[in-house]
């Protein structure tokens, strides 16, 4: 069965830090999609990044950056000198796309960040 | 600028009446999902379809809601008899399968029963 751990229910931090948030997933799916989403505090759910199993290469979008490992099913989001318009809570999503699963999308709990000025 | 419709945006209503949530996916897109956001259960999945058929609604209280995609440009979210305990922000997603390259949610429904 898939499923996806945020352990981090919420971080703080000073404008201009460095932030990592964390996501652990878990599938019996060769091919699956990892995706993450912001939802600030207007509550939109906004499409960041989706990735594909078979492709580990990092990826870098201005000031945020994704790193993929399947040793350690991991797809962390760290976000270089954050601003406050950062403050958002953070969903990681999975979808097998065996035939079991459908593609079905499941999500973690979310990470809320507050970025402070 | 495609996007995904949700209709109402509010609504407030009584204990025991019936709520229907409208989405309008994007077009071209072959899945459709329903979630439920509360505090304490954060995002669930109710219900999605795949070409307007439904794979698993596993997730939604059968006695109560009901799903349908009556063509491939509306999707419906019936609750009858609504219940307090219903209250949440309905959010609808649409996507493309396999792989979802696209995957956009509308802007949610914000029910509250009273």
């Amino acid at each position: 069965a898939q499923k996806v751990t945020q352990a981090q229910t919420e971080i703080s931090v000073v404008e201009k830090e460095d932030v990592t948030l964390d996501c652990v997933y878990e599938t019996r799916d060769t091919t699956y999609y990892l995706f993450w989403y912001k939802q600030p505090p207007s509550g939109e759910l906004v499409f960041l990044i989706r990735r594909n199993s078979f492709d580990e290469q990092n990826e870098i979008s201005g000031r945020y950056s994704w790193n993929f490992q399947k040793s350690t099913s991991s797809f962390n989001f760290t976000i270089t000198a954050s601003q406050v318009v950062d403050s958002a809570v953070y969903f990681c999503a999975l979808s097998e796309a065996g035939s079991g699963g459908y593609n079905k999308l499941i999500f973690g709990a979310g990470t809320r960040l507050a970025v402070h000025p | 600028d495609a996007r995904v419709t949700q209709t109402p945006r509010d609504k407030v209503t009584e204990m025991g009446q019936e709520v229907t949530m409208r989405c309008q996916p994007i077009l071209g897109h072959n899945t459709v999902f329903w979630y439920r956001q509360t505090m304490m259960q954060g995002l669930e999945l109710l219900a999605y379809f795949r070409n307007r058929a439904p794979l698993d609604d596993s997730g939604m209280p059968k006695d109560r809601f009901s799903a349908e995609m009556p063509d491939a440009t509306l999707a419906t979210l019936k609750i009858q008899p609504s219940e307090p305990r219903d209250s949440a922000v309905y959010f609808c997603a649409s996507g493309l399968a396999p792989g979802f390259t696209e995957a956009f949610f509308g802007q949610g429904t914000r029910l509250t029963v009273v």
